[in-house]
């Protein structure tokens, strides 16, 4: 069977309520970050990014908070849908040395009627 | 917004066998390419970086080749899977970012499933 670790995190939120997804990056030289949401059998999506000079910045109904002194960054999902089911994955660039996104763990969004 | 397509979304190979999956960039330029590997229940994994007219660079662990690159135009970069086993089998994803655009959002593809048999 399969280990623990190869299993995302699951997290479980009812319809209509705010959701938020933490993850930890690795690299203290990261100055920018991207949330992706990716939906079974498909590539990942866009949904906001952050930059290093900022610790907060909103989208539609997301907002993504970060905090570099322990490397933490968070997503909230605002009024949670069943379209936002997906696995979220956190991602980190350090954008004046090269384009290479290096993607977290990821957590899987399961809504609850 | 940017589209990166992928072809094919899904192939089926016998074991030993050489597979070539390619992703296009259709309404924008892209100097640099990126592959990832993504197995199941997993993040995505950075393979390598493809870049137009010169050689791919590979992530550690990466067997370079095994898993041949080559970026022949702005538009079209292609990972050949030499060899394929059983294990080889995942979902390939590349990504892709607009050289001409100052975000530096990247645009990723719909994915290939690739099993070997």
């Amino acid at each position: 069977g399969e280990s623990v670790g190869l299993h995302l995190p699951t997290l479980s939120v009812q319809e209509g309520d705010n959701s938020i997804i933490n993850c930890a990056y690795s690299n203290s030289a990261s100055d920018y970050f991207i949330w992706y949401k990716q939906e079974s059998g498909k590539g990942p999506q866009f949904i906001i990014d952050i930059r290093s000079n900022m610790d907060k910045r909103q989208g539609q109904r997301v907002t993504v908070l970060l905090n570099k002194t322990v490397k933490h960054l968070s997503l909230q999902i605002a009024a949670t849908q069943p379209g936002d089911s997906a696995v979220y994955f956190c991602a980190e660039n350090i954008e004046s040395r090269d384009d290479k996104i290096i993607f977290g763990k990821g957590t899987r969004l399961h809504i609850l009627p | 917004g940017a589209v990166v397509s992928q072809h094919p979304s899904w192939v089926i190979c016998k074991s030993g066998t050489s597979v070539k999956i390619e992703c296009r960039s259709l309404d924008f330029q892209a100097t640099t390419m990126f592959w990832y590997r993504q197995f199941p229940k997993q993040s995505l994994m950075l393979m390598a970086t493809s870049n137009e007219g010169s050689k791919a660079t590979y992530e550690q662990g990466v067997e370079k080749d095994k898993f041949l690159i080559n970026h022949a135009s702005l538009t079209l970069s292609t990972l050949t899977v030499t060899s394929a086993h059983p294990e080889d089998s995942s979902f390939y994803i590349c990504s892709a970012r607009d050289r001409l655009s100052p975000s530096y959002e990247q645009y990723f593809g719909p994915g290939t499933r690739l099993t070997v048999t």
